[in-house]
């Protein structure tokens, strides 16, 4: 089966600063990756998704980068504000698969 | 609207009794879901209904019974609580078995005492 990986557990940035999140993927057959933003005591909410067929994806001060040969992918949060403070969670699908395979959560922590 | 409703928002019980948690989605998918979240934020699938059929049953103690009336519901009916069952059960619904976006309730907060 899928197996997603995700780093850092971690990350404190400065507000006005960059953050990247990293994800990896085993099965080759993975071509959905959506990015799930969750913050204190509320559900996981969709922020971006990327396919299989794109290598980059952009929604304001969020961007998703995807490397097929290399089997990872990434999201990029630029000009961080102290609302973007949440844990962030990765997950590959297929269409053979039958359900999301999510990362292990990134909490982020943007300091004003 | 809320797309997809849990009821109740916490549950708060013995250790031993038996407890239900309901979700409804109205988006009109066709699939739903149930997540465990333990405190260490891990979200991990549980069980998967597509049209009123089970696809996914990860290894899951079979004490946890899911049922879907039809596929706007997806009930999980948890026997005999244990202390490590306490946590937060999301349920979540998207179109199609895979590759479409999942949407999530607002999750059920499971204490056992």
């Amino acid at each position: 089966g899928e197996n997603v990986e995700q780093h850092p557990s971690t990350l404190s940035v400065q507000e006005g600063d960059s953050a990247v999140i990293k994800c990896t993927y085993s099965d080759s057959a993975s071509n959905y990756f959506p990015w799930y933003k969750q913050e204190l005591g509320k559900r996981p909410q969709l922020i971006i998704d990327i396919r299989s067929n794109v290598g980059e994806k952009k929604d304001q001060r969020i961007a998703v980068t995807l490397n097929k040969t290399a089997k990872h992918f990434s999201l990029h949060i630029t000009e961080t504000q102290p609302e973007d403070s949440a844990v962030y969670f990765c997950a590959a699908s297929s269409n053979t698969g039958n359900q999301f395979y999510f990362g292990t959560g990134t909490s982020l922590t943007v300091i004003p | 609207d809320t797309a997809v409703s849990q009821t109740p928002k916490y549950l708060v019980t013995q250790m031993g009794n038996d407890k239900s948690i309901k979700c409804e989605q109205n988006l009109g998918h066709d699939t739903m879901y149930w997540y465990k979240q333990d405190s260490k934020k891990f979200l991990k699938i549980m069980f998967s209904y597509n049209n009123k059929e089970l696809i996914i049953n990860e290894t899951v103690p079979n004490r946890f019974s899911p049922k879907s009336p039809d596929k706007a519901h997806l009930n999980l009916h948890i026997n005999s609580l244990e202390l490590g069952d306490s946590a937060v059960y999301f349920c979540a619904s998207s179109q199609g078995i895979s590759n479409q976006p999942q949407h999530f309730g607002d999750g059920t907060r499971l204490s056992i005492l």
